[in-house]
């Protein structure tokens, strides 16, 4: 099953503007994090917010979390052709203490157009 | 460092019979955790390993198998393919069996069963 549910799932953008995604999720977490997925390649791990962080960055990549919505945005600005990818959103789920996993959201296919 | 790597990259199947999938993690990792994406499920947990021990398992048949070994290299196994095992499998390496450490993918393997 799904933890999160990525919105939307897909979006195309022109090339120098900026992307936002949505991630909403059912259960309390720890922290959650975003990866981005080429055309059908592995994840690649983009950013980590922790569930007492609000707002994090990193370099073009600006990610918010309100766990009082159980939701977190992905904003990447300045958008690039290379930046065409999948993006996911993935929580761990069964926040005990040595029994974590990631649940992985359903992701959002961003298309840019150059 | 070299990273995560998986073998094969692509795999044909028929049904019923039986598949290995393996996974060399990044040199000092010691935790091990595979994934299946499928275009109608999303990204499932299958299990994770750290220190050949099986710490965490997903929701899948018995016939989903794995293991680990001394040097962090881990495999699974399919037993009895089904159709609806054609996928691509992603395994993950991270220094600790914790989730809120970074988790580094593999390119993955993708399975087709026929």
């Amino acid at each position: 099953s799904q933890q999160g549910e990525e919105d939307p799932q897909a979006l195309s953008i022109q090339e120098g503007e900026n992307a936002t995604m949505n991630c909403s999720y059912k259960t309390s977490i720890n922290n959650l994090q975003w990866y981005r997925q080429n055309s059908g390649r592995g994840l690649v791990h983009l950013i980590l917010i922790r569930s007492n962080e609000r707002e994090k960055h990193s370099g073009r990549l600006r990610v918010t979390l309100d766990t009082s919505k159980k939701s977190s945005s992905l904003l990447i600005t300045a958008s690039r052709a290379a930046d065409t990818a999948s993006y996911f959103c993935a929580t761990d789920t069964e926040p005990n203490f040595g029994n974590e996993k990631l649940t992985f959201g359903t992701g959002t296919r961003l298309t840019i157009i150059p | 460092k070299a990273g995560v790597t998986q073998t094969p990259r692509y795999l044909i199947k028929t049904r019923g019979q039986q598949v290995t999938l393996s996974c060399s993690p990044i040199s000092g990792h010691r935790s091990v955790s595979w994934y299946q994406q499928t275009p109608g499920q999303g990204l499932q947990f299958l299990f994770e390993y750290f220190s050949e021990t099986q710490r965490n398992k997903g929701n899948f048949p018995g016939r989903f198998s794995g293991r680990q070994f001394s040097n962090s290299r881990s495999e699974m196994n399919v037993s009895t393919l089904e159709l609806g095992d054609s996928a691509l499998y992603l395994c993950a390496s991270s220094t600790s069996w914790t989730v809120q450490e970074t988790q580094y993918f593999g390119p993955g393997t993708r399975l087709l069963v026929l």
